[in-house]
């Protein structure tokens, strides 16, 4: 079965520091992975994702991620936190069953940045 | 082009009561899903349609059924709502074999 776990519930930063925001991934075979942002009482909305080309995956705001297969793991960065990318981060494993392809998250990771 | 809309934004229910939460999309996607979101749980799938005609439970289908009215709609009914349904939903839609989902603003319900 495939799953994802965030090793970290919250992570904060200062403004112009860099941001790391871990998951590793479970999976019985070659994964598709994604990275999806919820601003407070927003819905969500997608960082970025891999399947299967280059492993350096680079996404929306200047986040990017790197897919690690030896290690099974999947790391949202930025080189410099903004105040504006304050928010719940969730990284997330497609699971393609019979009947079609769902998408299984992590618990999220809370990121607070300041000033 | 709204993308995924769904409505109502908000709702209050008493134990017991009966509600469906509605779902529509404008981008002629074949799949549509439902989630909840709890603190600390991310989202768990609930019902999701592969395709017009078809659907099937997730990883959280007690309590729910689902109804896939056409293409563009896909609804959520709750029969007797229970206070652990206090949660929020969010609807979602993409291509039948892609992977990336499109979501809605989400329903917040909460259940007295």
């Amino acid at each position: 079965a495939q799953s994802v776990t965030q090793l970290d519930s919250h992570v904060s930063v200062s403004e112009g520091t860099p941001v790391l925001l871990r998951c590793n991934y479970s999976s019985s075979y070659s994964p598709s992975l994604f990275w999806y942002v919820q601003h407070p009482n927003k819905g969500l909305q997608l960082l970025l994702k891999y399947t299967s080309a280059a492993t350096l995956v680079k996404g929306i705001n200047g986040f990017e991620a790197e897919f690690k297969k030896s290690e099974t793991s999947f790391h949202l960065t930025k080189p410099s936190a903004h105040m504006s990318d304050a928010a719940e981060y969730f990284c997330v494993v497609s699971d393609r069953g019979q009947a079609g392809t769902a998408l299984i998250f992590g618990k999220g990771t809370t990121l607070s940045v300041s000033s | 082009n709204a993308g995924v809309t769904q409505t109502p934004k908000f709702q209050v229910l008493k134990t017991g009561q009966s509600m469906t939460l509605q779902c529509a999309q404008d981008m002629n996607h074949n799949s549509m899903y439902w989630y909840r979101q709890d603190p600390g749980m991310g989202l768990r799938l609930i019902y999701y349609s592969a395709s017009e005609g078809t659907t099937d439970k997730g990883e959280v289908p007690n309590g729910y059924n689902v109804s896939r009215l056409n293409k563009r709609e896909f609804s959520l009914r709750l029969e007797s709502a229970a206070p652990s349904q206090t949660s929020v939903y969010f609807c979602a839609s993409g291509w039948q074999g892609a992977e990336t989902q499109y979501f809605g603003p989400g329903t917040r319900l909460l259940v007295l």
